[in-house]
């Protein structure tokens, strides 16, 4: 069965940088489009951006543009989603998902900044 | 971007009600909708996809309809397991956007 299983949760200081990892199983890592996805305690969904595990090509929501980078590595059916220079405001659980539909997700990662 | 707005962003309801969320976007997105269902401490869940179709494993008291800007949730004969937020999340263009959220809580 489809699984996307993320790392566990982390507490950083201002400044800092986190780095989320997803691992895949049960299906063709390559096939489908990773999306990162947050939410905020209490708050809404908030689409980061995708990466392409087969090509590596990447997209970021225009508010991430210059904080995030996204990354894979397809020997280890992982994608990666790193967010620098961060602030309280990025304190929230970081969510992978499969594919623009999301059908799929990973359990949520806690940054707690 | 596409703004996704969802009403009521709460509603009290009783086992077995009919309930029913709202979804509208900002601009025509054909059929490219997806629903969602989230409870405390869980990631989402996903619902339904293009506007209508249940995903496998979802109940049938599950339905979803509408087209281009306008679409609804129903839930028939709510269930204790149903309570939850809901979300609809547009896939037409990116960004993904997400509609705030409906909270159905027991009345």
């Amino acid at each position: 069965q489809v699984q996307l299983v993320q790392s566990g949760a982390e507490v950083k200081k201002p400044g800092a940088s986190i780095k989320v990892s997803c691992k895949a199983s049960g299906y063709s890592f390559t096939d489908h489009y990773i999306h990162w996805v947050r939410q905020a305690p209490g708050q809404g969904l908030e689409w980061v951006g995708w990466i392409n595990p087969d090509s590596g090509d990447t997209k970021y929501a225009q508010k991430f543009q210059d904080r995030v980078t996204m990354t894979r590595d397809t020997s280890v059916n992982s994608a990666y989603m790193e967010l620098n220079r961060l602030t309280s405001d990025d304190t929230a659980v970081y969510y992978c998902s499969r594919g623009s539909q999301s059908k799929f997700w990973g359990q949520g990662t806690l940054v707690t900044v | 971007d596409i703004q996704m707005t969802q009403s009521p962003s709460s509603l009290s309801a009783s086992v077995g009600d009919r309930v029913t969320i709202a979804c509208r976007a900002s601009q025509g997105i054909s059929n490219y909708l997806v629903w969602l269902q989230q409870k405390p401490g869980k990631a989402p869940k996903s619902l339904i996809f293009g506007a209508s179709n249940l995903q496998s494993g979802v109940p049938s008291r599950f339905s979803g309809s509408g087209s281009g800007t306008d679409f609804t949730l129903t839930i028939s004969n709510l269930q204790p397991e149903d309570f939850a937020t809901y979300y609809c999340q547009q896939h037409k263009t990116y960004p993904l956007t997400f509609g705030g959220g409906t909270k159905v809580e027991m009345k």
